[in-house]
């Protein structure tokens, strides 16, 4: 158990809905990272958000918005979803210090499916 | 972040020590090699990292060349648990910063 807690673990939508996944970082941990994983493309970085505000933005659609909220825990919102937007979505924490690893720990996932 | 190349599969026997080798040519002075791991579809999984001198933990050991171009990952002795997709990462280290994920090597330990 890594500590990082993600819900839901399975979610079944239709294509042009909307979807909240949500993330709840290790204690003490102020960065959140969120990660697509699909079939085609592997695991890839979405963005990352650091004690509330965004730090760093990878291949993230302009259909996919996050944010991390004061206690921390972030949530990644996915709208007018389209059949490729099916994968795996991970949520990693770390604390931010002058350590030169910054470990990050991943939750178990969401795997959204899009019908 | 430097690139990586890693074999796309490997086996190895139950009991026996796994080596994963990992090429990182391009690798900058002030870049670590780190390495997770992904049991099938669970969040991956930090093993170890380095800098310059081998390391090692309860997981793992990591041996880098001296150029350190290139680095092993070495599980001990490997159990049937130890199966699952290995990605060497190289990047900066100070500060909390993405991870980029290429496409691993996929470890299957055999009984």
């Amino acid at each position: 158990d890594s500590g990082v807690t993600q819900t839901p673990k399975h979610l079944i939508t239709a294509t042009g809905q909307r979807v909240t996944l949500r993330c709840s970082p290790r204690s003490g941990d102020l960065s959140v990272y969120w990660y697509q994983q699909s079939l085609d493309q592997g695991l890839q970085f979405l963005i990352q958000y650091y004690n509330g505000e965004e730090r760093a933005k990878g291949n993230i659609l302009e259909r996919f918005s996050a944010q991390q909220f004061p206690d921390l825990h972030s949530e990644l919102n996915l709208s007018s979803l389209e059949l490729g937007d099916s994968a795996l979505y991970f949520c990693a924490s770390s604390v931010e210090g002058i350590a030169p690893y910054n470990e990050q720990f991943f939750g178990p996932g969401t795997r959204l499916t899009v019908l | 972040d430097a690139k990586t190349t890693q074999p796309t599969s490997m086996d190895c026997a139950e009991g026996r020590a796994a080596n994963l080798p990992c090429n990182h040519s391009t690798i900058s002075g002030n870049e670590y090699v780190y390495w997770y791991r992904q049991i099938h579809s669970q969040g991956p999984q930090y093993i170890i990292h380095g800098l310059k001198n081998n390391e090692t933990n309860e997981m793992a050991s990591l041996i880098i060349t001296e150029d350190r171009k290139s680095s092993t990952l070495i599980l001990p002795h490997a159990t049937l648990r130890d199966t699952a997709v290995y990605y060497c990462i190289v990047r900066v280290g100070r500060g909390a910063q993405k991870l980029v994920f290429g496409q691993g090597t996929r470890l299957t330990i055999n009984p």
